[in-house]
């Protein structure tokens, strides 16, 4: 089954940029989707298909994909930011299933 | 206006059957490109896709638990139902369901339900 690996977490000061990366086969050829957690929430979509906003979410949030690896960047990270955020493909290599990164805290000092 | 809701038990023994209820509005599951997803995600841990239905009764398990799901929908009454069977206390979580588009996206979430399995 596909794999997506993602660091456990990634620290940021406030005003600076945060990338959180999922790494995939080839995970260029897929669609990722990025959501935000906090505690005691459901996740929130950030972004999908690769690089598109929902309505409601700031420009600070931005994606990118290709190759082996998919990057979320949040950009001027506020303190609000700090959560969890997981990555997820839809496999067209394997009858379209879904995956779930295995999630990365964002942690601003 | 898109909403979720989850119900069922909050505590299942072991080996017993996990039946669990996604009511919706907002949408309906029998408009071409939609679906309704279930995820779970153990208490620390990382989010974990189960299951996927769509508006044309295609569905989708993951591997890893396919011999243990069912899900299925009743479209008159805006419901998607997920069975769990021999449950097992590494079950113990909280189950989502969510609204899914065909690219896979899940942009509407429920609140979630904590699912205990213990003796």
């Amino acid at each position: 089954s596909y794999v997506l690996t993602q660091p456990p977490s990634v620290s940021v000061a406030p005003g600076q940029t945060a990338r959180i990366t999922c790494g995939g086969n080839n995970i260029g050829s897929n669609t990722v989707h990025w959501y935000q957690q906090k505690p005691g929430q459901a996740p929130v979509l950030v972004v999908y298909d690769d690089s598109d906003r929902p309505s409601g979410i700031p420009e600070r949030f931005s994606g990118s994909n290709y190759g082996n690896t998919a990057t979320l960047t949040i950009s001027r990270v506020e303190a609000g930011d700090e959560a969890d955020y997981y990555c997820q493909v839809w496999d067209s290599s394997s009858d379209h299933l879904v995956v779930f990164g295995g999630g990365t805290k964002l942690t601003v000092l | 206006q898109i909403t979720l809701k989850e119900s069922g038990p909050t505590l299942v023994k072991p080996t017993q059957t996990l039946t669990l209820t996604c009511t919706f509005s907002g949408f309906s599951l029998s408009t071409s490109g939609v679906g309704v997803g279930w995820i779970r995600q153990p208490p620390g841990k990382a989010l974990e896709w189960l299951a996927l239905i769509y508006w044309d009764d295609d569905k989708r398990y993951s591997p890893s638990l396919k011999s243990r799901l069912t899900i299925t929908k009743d479209t008159s009454k805006n419901q998607v139902v997920v069975t769990m069977t021999n449950l097992d206390p590494v079950d113990t979580a909280t189950y989502y369901c969510a609204h899914a588009t065909t690219s896979g996206t899940y942009q509407y979430w429920g609140q979630g339900t904590l699912v205990t399995v213990s003796s």
